[in-house]
């Protein structure tokens, strides 16, 4: 019963490919987010979604595009990747409350770009 | 640059010991802040939070102290345990639903 589930979990791919993470949440919740960790663990916050609509969008280029079909799913698509794309994502929900709530993260894809 | 950022990036700590790690914000603004625990392969896990009208807030075994006038957090873990070696995380949040993490300072326990 993983509250946040995200797959695949590594992901192995060749520059130029397209390539989708999926992520889902069985806690209710209406806000869900991505974010890049990068090789020296820096987190950073690329989207965040709130009831099937972005709220924010960080400076993240346009090859990156959310996709949410439903308020329990938030997908990542990545258009034409690049080296520097190669990082560990993390789908993370929260509550109604928004950010300012304990958000449950999943366990992370690392994509490795070759 | 990001506003969030901790002074030491790997903390070794006999077990048994109290363990604390530090965190520098910069963002006056910021009104909540939360300490994250990573453990190698999972992804972030929420230790405790505080709010910038508290100073201090304590958990099992975890304290948070907040100090807005120098804009510092930490983290303090006593009693450490081998379980308690991780990558550990303070967070921001400030307007905008917006949330700032530091670069992390890795916990290493000693025998």
């Amino acid at each position: 019963d993983t509250a946040v589930s995200q797959t695949p979990k590594y992901l192995v791919t060749q520059m130029g490919n397209d390539k989708s993470i999926k992520c889902e949440q069985n806690l209710g919740h209406d806000t869900m987010y991505w974010y890049k960790q990068d090789s020296k663990k820096f987190l950073k916050i690329m989207f965040s979604y709130n009831n099937k609509e972005l709220i924010i969008n960080e400076t993240v280029p346009n090859r990156f595009s959310p996709k949410s079909p439903d308020k329990a799913h938030l997908n990542l698509h990545i258009n034409s990747l690049e080296l520097g794309d190669s990082a560990v994502y993390f789908c993370a929900s929260s509550s109604p409350g928004g950010m300012n709530t304990e958000a449950f993260f999943g366990q992370g894809t690392r994509l490795t770009v070759v | 640059g990001e506003s969030v950022g901790l002074h030491l990036p790997t903390l070794s700590v006999q077990e048994g010991d109290n363990s604390i790690i530090n965190c520098a914000y910069s963002n006056s603004a910021s009104d909540y802040f939360i300490w994250y625990k990573q453990e190698s392969g999972k992804g972030p896990q929420f230790i405790i939070d505080i709010r910038s009208n508290m100073d201090k807030r304590q958990g099992q075994r975890v304290t948070v102290l907040l100090n807005k006038t120098v804009k510092h957090l930490s983290l303090q873990i006593a009693a450490t345990q081998p379980g308690d070696s991780a990558v550990y995380f303070c967070a921001e949040f400030y307007g905008d639903d917006k949330i700032i993490f530091g670069k992390g300072t890795r916990l290493h326990i000693l025998p």
